[in-house]
């Protein structure tokens, strides 16, 4: 199935930084879902956007939904170590398919 | 507790065998899903259903049935597993503002 293009596929970052990463798709959707899935476990939802230029945070996480409907940002704040993991985002339009990124690895350095 | 639980989460099982992967969840949703993850490929849809009533098949169905027991219960058989179904199972919910909410997942290894 069609997956969205998230970016960065990886990162290394030191305690404190703060952390950056986008999804585009070449469709546009009503919804963008961004999750957090530790290995071996299943996706926790972070955050979820419902129209174009919304702007939603919980605690050191934000997340835009684009006013194109084709991309959406997530940003962490102040990272600290248990941000480790693998964020990636999930659109949906109508019916149920969703559609998911590819996933950037999280890696935080003490 | 979770809101969305699988059982088991680890299964180990030989060519051939039939197996199962059940689902329960507490969220009231109607719309259920089964997934599997493979490392690189992210998410692929299984079979969704929408009430139980109905069932319906996903992008790689082949392999795979359901059975919708109950709005609450959702299960996924192999009827003959086979190496290639080796990944990680997630099951999820879906609610009405369409937000998914996944189980913790079933690791099943076919030898």
């Amino acid at each position: 199935g069609q997956q969205l293009n998230q970016s960065p596929q990886s990162m290394f970052i030191q305690e404190g930084e703060d952390v950056s990463m986008n999804c585009t798709s070449s469709s546009i959707f009503n919804t963008w879902l961004w999750y957090k899935q530790d290995p071996g476990e299943g996706p926790v939802l972070l955050i979820a956007l419902y129209k174009a230029g919304e702007l939603t945070s919980n605690g050191r996480l934000t997340a835009q939904f684009g006013i194109t409907r084709k991309d959406s940002f997530l940003n962490i704040s102040a990272s600290i170590p248990s941000d480790v993991g693998i964020y990636f985002c999930a659109g949906h339009l109508t019916g149920n398919q969703f559609y998911f990124g590819t996933g950037t690895s999280l890696t935080v350095i003490p | 507790d979770a809101d969305v639980t699988q059982t088991p989460r680890n299964r180990i099982t030989k060519t051939g065998k039939r197996i199962m992967l059940e689902c329960s969840q507490t969220k009231g949703h109607d719309r259920m899903y089964w997934y599997r993850q493979d490392p690189g490929l992210g998410l692929q849809l299984i079979y969704y259903s929408f009430d139980v009533k109905d069932i319906n098949k996903g992008e790689i169905s082949d392999g795979y049935s359901v059975s919708r027991q109950a709005q609450a219960k959702f299960s996924l058989s192999l009827e003959s597993a086979i190496p290639n179904q080796t990944a990680l199972y997630f099951c999820a919910t879906r609610s009405n503002t369409g937000e998914l909410f996944f189980g913790e997942g079933s690791r099943l290894t076919v030898l």
